[in-house]
């Protein structure tokens, strides 16, 4: 069936340092592809989306590429901050649109 | 802020109770879906509303109901609560023509 992979957490940077967190997806067709963050004590925020192949979503100074041929989306950011730690998570839509979602990871950066 | 509410935030009760959480969806938003977050069990599809109706259903327990009203509102109806059933459950709304859902705060169910 239909399924998100993503990397084991936590991640643990330093500010600046860049980021890449891994999601490779499992899915007939070609999926919408999402990454959602829950901040600390928080509800989900969609971060970025992608709709088709070669797109690439990008928000906040993060990126992810919808990448067909290795059914990969990775999350990625140039500089990350204090700020930016959070749970990330990958998802993709199904059937009536149900999200199926990644495990999560755990991103924390320190000063 | 996604536009969707859940009330209340945080929900104390004990084994064998019964607890209503509540969800609005965005403004116009005809679908409603209901996921449970737990440390076990990860992020997991409960059940779907459209327009009032029922539309799918995922991993959702027999001791658990929902329902949408005609104002789009939504219900999640948990009985006979167990330890087990302590989680963060989230409402998400999702807007005609689209694929994207907008989440809700959580509602952060405590069983004791």
């Amino acid at each position: 069936g239909d399924s998100v992979t993503q990397m084991e957490g936590p991640v643990t940077l330093s500010e600046e340092a860049f980021l890449t967190i891994n999601c490779t997806y499992t899915a007939t067709g070609y999926p919408s592809l999402f990454w959602y963050v829950q901040y600390p004590g928080e509800g989900l925020q969609l971060l970025l989306k992608a709709t088709k192949a070669d797109d690439k979503g990008s928000n906040k100074g993060f990126e992810a590429t919808y990448r067909k041929e290795t059914t990969s989306f990775h999350l990625e950011k140039g500089s990350v901050q204090v700020s930016d730690s959070a749970v990330y998570f990958c998802a993709l839509p199904r059937d009536t649109d149900k999200l199926i979602f990644g495990t999560g990871t755990r991103l924390q950066v320190f000063p | 802020d996604s536009g969707v509410t859940q009330t209340p935030k945080h929900l104390i009760t004990a084994t064998g109770q019964r607890v209503t959480l509540r969800c609005s969806p965005r403004s116009g938003d005809l679908s409603v879906y209901w996921y449970q977050q737990s440390l076990d069990q990860g992020l997991q599809f409960l059940i779907q509303y459209y327009n009032g109706e029922e539309r799918a259903k995922g991993n959702i327990l027999e001791r658990f109901s929902a329902q949408q009203f005609p104002d789009l509102h939504s219900e999640l109806n948990l009985s006979s609560l167990e330890l087990g059933d302590s989680a963060l459950y989230f409402c998400a709304s999702r807007s005609e023509g689209t694929d994207t859902q907008y989440f809700g705060p959580g509602t952060r169910l405590t069983v004791l």
